[in-house]
């Protein structure tokens, strides 16, 4: 169990344009949602908290109206990469809390701003 | 906020050494304390953690210890396997809250 799934697993896509990227827990219930990024070489910065039904939580940094979250259930989450610039480029991984303490990764997502 | 740091930040072995990373923290409200390893390209997956009210858990070749009063906390692999060669990643959180990140160390196993 504890399975997420995160779509598509790598991008390219042009500057200026928008992506959007989904994360789904697949066998269980998920009220909180979390996004990172991760350049080459690097740690985990989290982006973003999402919960559902609401709004999400930004990190010190993070432009909210950049990196749109929106968390629609409690299976689905996802991350809109607004007006995407090569700087944007990088590995963007989500998670999902199965309980008050764990969280299970999805495979990322390889995004590419040309 | 927490702030975590982890050491080293690589560290090579020969193959069925013993491996020991280290990562302190500075949130004394921190509780729980998970160990994720990343291969390539991969996702992070959590291979063990443990939670405040215990000083060290083990599973098979790999160990937690756990110093609430020193804010450290330490990843064990013994009898360590090539395929073991990976990055490894401590966090701390507060139950609920989200994972705060060490730098990570990159474990390689010398066959």
């Amino acid at each position: 169990g504890a399975v997420v799934s995160q779509h598509p697993s790598w991008v390219i896509c042009k500057s200026g344009t928008s992506v959007k990227i989904e994360c789904r827990s697949l066998d269980f219930q998920a009220t909180t949602m979390f996004w990172y990024r991760q350049f080459p070489k690097q740690s985990l910065m989290l982006m973003a908290t999402s919960n559902e039904g609401s709004k999400a939580t930004y990190e010190q940094g993070v432009e909210k109206d950049k990196f749109l979250i929106n968390h629609a259930s409690l299976t689905l989450s996802t991350l809109t990469v607004t007006s995407a610039h090569p700087e944007d480029s990088s590995f963007y991984i989500c998670s999902a809390s199965r309980n008050v303490y764990e969280q299970y990764f999805g495979p990322g997502t390889r995004l590419t701003v040309t | 906020g927490e702030n975590v740091e982890q050491h080293p930040s690589t560290l090579s072995v020969q193959e069925g050494d013993s491996a020991v990373i280290k990562c302190t923290y500075s949130d004394s409200a921190s509780n729980y304390f998970p160990w994720y390893k990343q291969e390539l390209g991969k996702r992070p997956q959590l291979i063990i953690d443990i939670r405040s009210n215990v000083g060290e858990k083990k599973d098979q070749r790999i160990a937690v210890t756990l110093n609430k009063t020193a804010k450290h906390f330490s990843l064990h692999i013994t009898e360590t396997q090539p395929e073991d060669s990976a990055v490894y990643f401590c966090a701390a959180s507060r139950q609920g809250n989200m994972l705060t990140f060490g730098g990570g160390t990159r474990l390689m196993v010398k066959p």
